[in-house]
Formats: structure tokens, C-alpha cells, sequence
């Protein structure tokens, strides 16, 4: 199984709502990712998960939330978002190796905030 | 991470090999040049890896010249299906830093 999962596929939220992304794996990978691409970009990373600790954050607003409740798992919590992080979200699993990683990406969840 | 630089877009009938070339003058000698490509609305997929020699998989083939300032993946036969964007990524430490790619379209 070399697939990685991710819901909802879409996602229509207010300004003032609260959601969640969520995204799986079950290839015993202990890295998890969040990125984030706007239209017609490349993919920018959000965060890294490394045995379940948060290892990288790039500089994100607080309005976005990650989590990791396990290995398999991860989460994005949104809140207060603003119409610009309109984007799809895009989660990606690999092992945890310094220089050798191959990532395996999810299909995405293209989130609208109007 | 050493930055890479990619032509915009590229044409290429089916059936024909693509090249697509990438350069990565700053890369360090430790650093990792992979290949990522996006076909349109899903996820990023991995292509293939390579330091110092040329690799070849299921998928295409990588070059890496000598001076290991550039590289060419290639595709030899190419489909309808391989219309994507293609992304050459040189990696030093855990994270992908996309830059803005080669968008191939493959015609009839």
C-alpha cells in the first residue's frame, strides 16, 4: 500500500468556522507533511512531523494547527482563516532519512474560504 | 538548498523521448537531485533520485553530468499521460524545496 489519503477532497468554510484536514498513511513512514499550493505554484512546505514531533514549522500563522495523534495520522486544524489561504493542501509521507526520501503524496483537499 | 533552474514549458510528441534539463550550479556534494512531477490536480509524485551517477527506473532516466552542476531527466517514450509539471528538486536536509518547474505538454 503506497497510498496516501487525505479528507475532505473539498472544503467550503467562513472566516469564522473551524475545521480540520485530516490525512493517513500506512506505510510505516514516521515523517509526515504539510504543504500548501496556491494556483498555478509549486508546492510550499508547511510543516514536518518526525516521529511524531513537530520538527519543522515554517513560519505558519497560528490559525493553522497541526497535529499528529499517531504514526498514521495527521491533522490540520483551521481556524479564523482568511479568503487567501484558499489553496489546496497537500499532506506527504516518507521515512525519516536525513538525504535520502523519497515523499508520497496525498491527492490533496482544495479548501475555499470565503 | 541550492536553488534550481528549469525552462518554463516544453513541447513533445508521443512516442518521442523527452529531455528535460535542469541546472543546480550551487549544488554541494552531498546534496541529492531528485525529480517530482504533477499531473494536473493531484499530488506531487516521485520520479527518481541520484548523487554522482546516472539512474534509471520503471519510470525515466536521470543524468547527472560530471561537474554535477546539471542534470536531464528523460523520458523515453513519452505518453499522453505524462503531461505534467516536472519539478527538479536538489535536497541537502528533510525538506523539498519546489521551485517553479517545467510544465511538458506531450501531443498526439
Amino acid at each position: 500500500d503506497t497510498e496516501v489519503t487525505q479528507t475532505p477532497k473539498h472544503l467550503v468554510m467562513g472566516m469564522t468556522n473551524k475545521k480540520s484536514l485530516k490525512c493517513e498513511q500506512h506505510m510505516g513512514h514516521r515523517a509526515m507533511y504539510w504543504y500548501k499550493q496556491k494556483a498555478k505554484k509549486p508546492p510550499e512546505l508547511m510543516f514536518v512531523y518526525s516521529y511524531e514531533k513537530l520538527s519543522i514549522n515554517e513560519s505558519v500563522p497560528s490559525r493553522f494547527s497541526p497535529e499528529c495523534p499517531n504514526s498514521s495520522l495527521l491533522n490540520l486544524h483551521l481556524h479564523a482563516l482568511q479568503p487567501e489561504d484558499s489553496a489546496l493542501y497537500l499532506c506527504a509521507s516518507s521515512q525519516p532519512r536525513d538525504r535520502v526520501n523519497e515523499q508520497y503524496f496525498g491527492p490533496g483537499t482544495r479548501l475555499t474560504v470565503t | 538548498d541550492a536553488k534550481t533552474t528549469q525552462p518554463p514549458s516544453m513541447d513533445c510528441a508521443e512516442g518521442r523521448a523527452a529531455n528535460l534539463p535542469c541546472n543546480h550550479s550551487t549544488i554541494s556534494g552531498n546534496e541529492y537531485v531528485y525529480w517530482y512531477r504533477q499531473i494536473h490536480s493531484q499530488g506531487p509524485q516521485y520520479i527518481i533520485h541520484g548523487l554522482k551517477n546516472n539512474e534509471t527506473n520503471e519510470m525515466a532516466s536521470l543524468i547527472i553530468t560530471e561537474d554535477r552542476k546539471s542534470s536531464t531527466l528523460i523520458l523515453p517514450h513519452a505518453t499522453l499521460r505524462d503531461t505534467a509539471v516536472y519539478y527538479c528538486i536538489v535536497r541537502g536536509f528533510q525538506k523539498l524545496v519546489f521551485g517553479t518547474g517545467t510544465r511538458l505538454l506531450v501531443s498526439p
